[in-house]
């Protein structure tokens, strides 16, 4: 069964950091494309961006409004992914969920397995 | 950017009753649309994705079509389980943009 656990969501001031986690078991990490997608306290889901599998590079995409203030990473021997998230701001604010790529193809990177998600507020 | 809308945002229906959801793109985006279902505290499910293809485990009463810049997501007759929001995404360009979702209610 596939699994996606997030961590290490929390409180943080506006400007800090914060390092999310997510554990993924029941498949083969190494495969897949992964993605964070956030939704904000107004309810819309956001994409954050994407981190693509060794065979792609480890390349990475970012939604405009991240880029340049977080970095998405894994490392395939702990079948983890994370979001370093710096220069917070408040409306960064959202319940962050990872998701696994279904293929690595057009038209197949849609989200077959979604986290549970981890709440970041950020707030002085 | 890809812009995505949804109508209507809202709908109030009642067990059993047709329903149907749009999503219109920006721009021509061919069959490269999915279709999630999100309950209250829960992470969103897949249930469409090449406009019209139904993932595995979703019931047939969830149908999907259209391509270029208008899509439907059609319920043929709503459930109770099946009151929650639904949300469009696309997939034809980076970033990979949402539609602003649609809350199906019970009437």
């Amino acid at each position: 069964e596939v699994q996606l656990v997030e961590s290490g969501g929390g409180l943080v001031q506006p400007g800090g950091s914060l390092r999310l986690s997510c554990a993924a078991s029941g498949f083969t990490f190494s495969a897949h494309y992964m993605d964070w997608v956030r939704q904000g306290p107004g309810g819309g889901l956001e994409w954050v961006g994407r981190t693509r599998n060794k065979a792609n590079g480890y390349t990475t995409e970012y939604a405009a409004s991240v880029k340049g203030r977080f970095t998405i990473s894994r490392d395939d021997s702990k079948s983890s992914l994370y979001l370093q998230m710096d220069s917070l701001k408040t409306e960064d604010s959202a319940v962050y969920y990872c998701a696994r790529v279904s293929g690595t193809v057009v038209d197949t990177d849609y989200f077959d397995s979604w986290g549970q998600g981890t709440l970041v507020t950020v707030s002085s | 950017d890809i812009q995505l809308t949804q109508s209507p945002s809202f709908l109030s229906a009642s067990v059993g009753d047709r329903v149907t959801i749009t999503c219109r793109a920006s721009q021509g985006i061919s069959s490269y649309l999915v279709w999630y279902q999100q309950k209250p505290g829960k992470a969103p499910k897949l249930l469409i994705y090449s406009a019209s293809t139904l993932q595995s485990g979703v019931p047939s009463r969830f149908s999907g079509s259209g391509s270029g810049t208008e899509f439907t997501l059609t319920i043929s007759s709503l459930q109770p389980e099946d009151f929650a929001t639904y949300y469009c995404q696309q997939l034809n360009s980076y970033p990979r943009t949402f539609g602003p979702g649609t809350k199906v209610d019970i009437k």
